[in-house]
């Protein structure tokens, strides 16, 4: 079975800082994996997905991601981070067991405050 | 174009009634999830549509709760003889299939539903 874990349940930067929002992985089969933002009173949307293609995925608002195998890892990065990133991160895993629905797999997320 | 719509965007009843989640999917989505969203809990499938299958029921928490798919396109949930741990963000998702699960699931902003 799938699983995923978020290091960090809250991670604060100074605006300008690099982000970085670890993600590990358990997944028996190659995962799909997914990174979502959610804003207050919001739904997910969706930052970028890996689906084995490229193994460092650029996603939405200068957010990328690289998948490591070795270290079933896909942790997600931003540059220099805006003060408009302030949100809750999820990362997710595709389920491709089975049943294979595609239902989504979510760690617990993290807060990402970004402080002036 | 139009996202996937949920109503009501909140609910507040009585411990004991029964409530009526409503989700539209994106036109032309054919797979449809739910998930619950709580402080304690994080985010969990509840739900799975995809076409004129069967529903995959797995996530459902209790015989209290059931959903249905009219016309392979609107979705309701239904909660039964609701009890104060039912209080969550109910978020409704649909994408288009993909056996392997790689395809993004699109989400509503959710209904946030509160049992006094």
């Amino acid at each position: 079975a799938q699983s995923v874990t978020q290091l960090g349940s809250h991670v604060s930067v100074s605006e300008g800082a690099l982000v970085l929002l670890r993600c590990n992985y358990s997944s028996s089969v190659p995962p799909y994996l997914f990174w979502y933002v959610q804003y207050p009173n919001q739904g997910l949307q969706l930052l970028l997905k890996y689906t084995s293609a490229a193994t460092l995925v650029k996603g939405i608002n200068g957010f990328e991601a690289e998948f490591k195998k070795s270290e079933t890892s896909f942790h997600l990065t931003k540059p220099s981070a805006h003060m408009s990133d302030a949100a809750e991160y999820f990362c997710a895993v595709s389920d491709v067991g089975s049943s294979n629905t595609g239902k989504l797999i979510f760690g617990q997320g993290t807060t990402l405050q970004v402080k002036p | 174009g139009a996202g996937v719509s949920q109503s009501p965007s909140n609910k507040v009843t009585e411990k004991g009634k029964d409530v009526e989640l409503r989700c539209d999917p994106i036109s032309g989505h054919t797979a449809l999830y739910w998930y619950r969203q709580s402080l304690g809990q994080g985010l969990e499938f509840l739900i799975y549509f995809q076409g004129n299958s069967a529903p995959d029921k797995s996530g459902l928490p209790s015989d209290r709760f059931s959903a249905e798919r009219t016309g392979g396109s609107v979705s309701t949930l239904t909660i039964q003889r609701t009890q104060q741990e039912d209080s969550a963000v109910y978020l409704c998702a649909s994408s288009y299939i993909d056996r392997g699960g790689g395809q993004p699931q699109h989400f509503g902003d959710g209904t946030r539903l509160s049992i006094l």
